[in-house]
């Protein structure tokens, strides 16, 4: 089945530390993204990336970093610079052009 | 900056009542409008997408529209039923740098509860 895998499903930070969330899609989209839900929120896009070895930034970028070294993977490194990493993040992709994101399960980062 | 706004915040229906949700956008310079579904604890599952030369699309028992003039998009939901209790999110795409990729910004959700 074509689709988006994230993981891990729950993930759990402590001070101090770097993690990484991983997504990776088998649907052949060009684009990629990468967004934060907090309660009773909508989604925040954090990066996105159109083309392998390339990524911009979204909203909320600071304190996360990316990389897009194959087209089926984009890597969300959280790192310990982001203050208020607790979230639900959740990855996307879609084709080039004007059409639907299509959406991963999500991961759960809390602090430990 | 784009803003949207969906309202209401919460709505709860008995069943079989047919349903409007509102969603609100500042900018009409846009590629398109997304409504997805979420349950709780799950990714998005994207309903309808209305391009921004369209003016509605349907699909079963959902009618969603667009005034792009107006920035508004209302779903329609005929019929509900207890499967259709979820958060409900309106996305608006907008173009990514001059490029042919679009970027969505997303309203804060409508949470539906249809009660039996």
């Amino acid at each position: 089945d074509g689709g988006i895998t994230q993981s891990p499903k729950y993930l759990f930070r402590k001070e101090g530390q770097n993690v990484t969330l991983s997504c990776e899609q088998n649907l052949n989209h060009d684009a990629m993204y990468w967004y934060r839900q907090d309660p009773g929120q909508g989604l925040r896009l954090i990066y996105y990336s159109q083309i392998v070895n390339d990524f911009q930034k979204g909203d909320i970028a600071e304190g996360y970093s990316v990389s897009r070294e194959k087209k089926e993977s984009f890597p969300l490194t959280v790192t310990s610079a982001q203050k208020n990493p607790t979230a639900f993040y959740l990855c996307a992709s879609s084709p080039e052009g004007n059409q639907p994101q299509h959406f991963g399960d999500g991961t759960r980062l809390s602090i430990l | 900056k784009q803003e949207v706004t969906q309202i209401p915040a919460a709505l709860s229906v008995p069943e079989g009542e047919n349903l409007v949700l509102n969603c609100s956008f500042t900018d009409s310079a846009i590629y398109n409008l997304q409504w997805f579904r979420q349950d709780p604890g799950k990714g998005l599952t994207s309903l309808l997408l209305i391009q921004s030369s369209q003016r509605e699309q349907t699909s079963g028992r959902l009618n969603a529209s667009l005034d792009k003039s107006s920035g508004r998009s209302t779903l329609y939901i005929a019929a509900s039923q207890p499967g259709d209790s979820a958060t409900y999110l309106c996305a608006v795409g907008t173009n990514a740098g001059g490029t042919s990729y679009g970027k969505l910004t997303f309203g804060q959700g409508t949470i539906l509860t249809v009660h039996p």
